[in-house]
């Protein structure tokens, strides 16, 4: 079935370092992916999202390459800011409605 | 416009109680799903709506769990003799049906916590 494989939390990293989290996938067909992001005490916001191979997502300074050869979809950012702490969700569709999510990867950001 | 909203916030019951959570979606949006959000974990997928009818309800763990959407708006979650595994965030989401399964982008509520003691 469906599924996706994010890093290991949580992640630190002082504030303007170089932020990367891992996201795999496994599916059929032709999916799209999202990552979503959860400040404290908010909801799920859509960061970006790609919807066919090699299409980058991008969105507040993170970016997101659709990798359909190493069915991957990286989030990264060049400088993170202590307002970025947050847990971050890959998630995909393919075919449905239904999204599926990873576990979630939880960022702190240092100043 | 407004977003997504979801009451109440936080639901404290007791085991065997009955609970219901509501969900108001986006205006306009005639899809509306249903998550729940384990603690350490991402939402899993309960129930799905297309306007007044549940399209997909594979998600929904057993029988003691129920939703409903009567007008195509707000939906209700239910769940009956709620048990301690229970406990969760719920999620709602919704969505305009404008691009297919491929391009569809879910817009979230903030949530239900519900604790069963």
């Amino acid at each position: 079935g469906n599924s996706v494989t994010q890093m290991e939390g949580p992640v630190t990293l002082s504030e303007e370092a170089f932020l990367t989290i891992n996201c795999t996938y496994t599916a059929t067909g032709y999916p799209s992916l999202f990552w979503y992001v959860q400040y404290p005490g908010e909801g799920l916001q859509l960061l970006l999202k790609a919807t066919k191979a090699d299409d980058k997502g991008s969105n507040k300074g993170f970016e997101a390459t659709y990798r359909k050869e190493t069915t991957s979809f990286h989030l990264e950012k060049g400088s993170v800011q202590v307002s970025d702490s947050a847990v971050y969700f890959c998630a995909l569709t393919s075919g449905t409605y239904k999204y599926i999510f990873g576990t979630g990867t939880r960022l702190k950001v240092l100043a | 416009g407004a977003g997504v909203s979801q009451t109440p916030s936080n639901k404290v019951t007791e085991k065997g109680k009955y609970v219901e959570l509501r969900c108001d979606p986006i205006s306009g949006h005639t899809a509306l799903y249903w998550y729940r959000q384990s603690l350490g974990q991402g939402p899993e997928f309960l129930i799905y709506f297309q306007g007044t009818g549940a399209a997909d309800d594979s998600g929904l763990p057993n029988d003691r769990f129920f939703a409903v959407r009567p007008e195509g708006s707000v939906s209700t979650l239910k769940i009956q003799r709620t048990e301690r595994g229970d406990s969760a965030v719920y999620l709602c989401a919704s969505s305009s049906l404008a691009g297919g399964p491929w391009q569809e982008t879910q817009y979230f509520g903030p949530g239900t916590r519900l604790l069963v003691l």
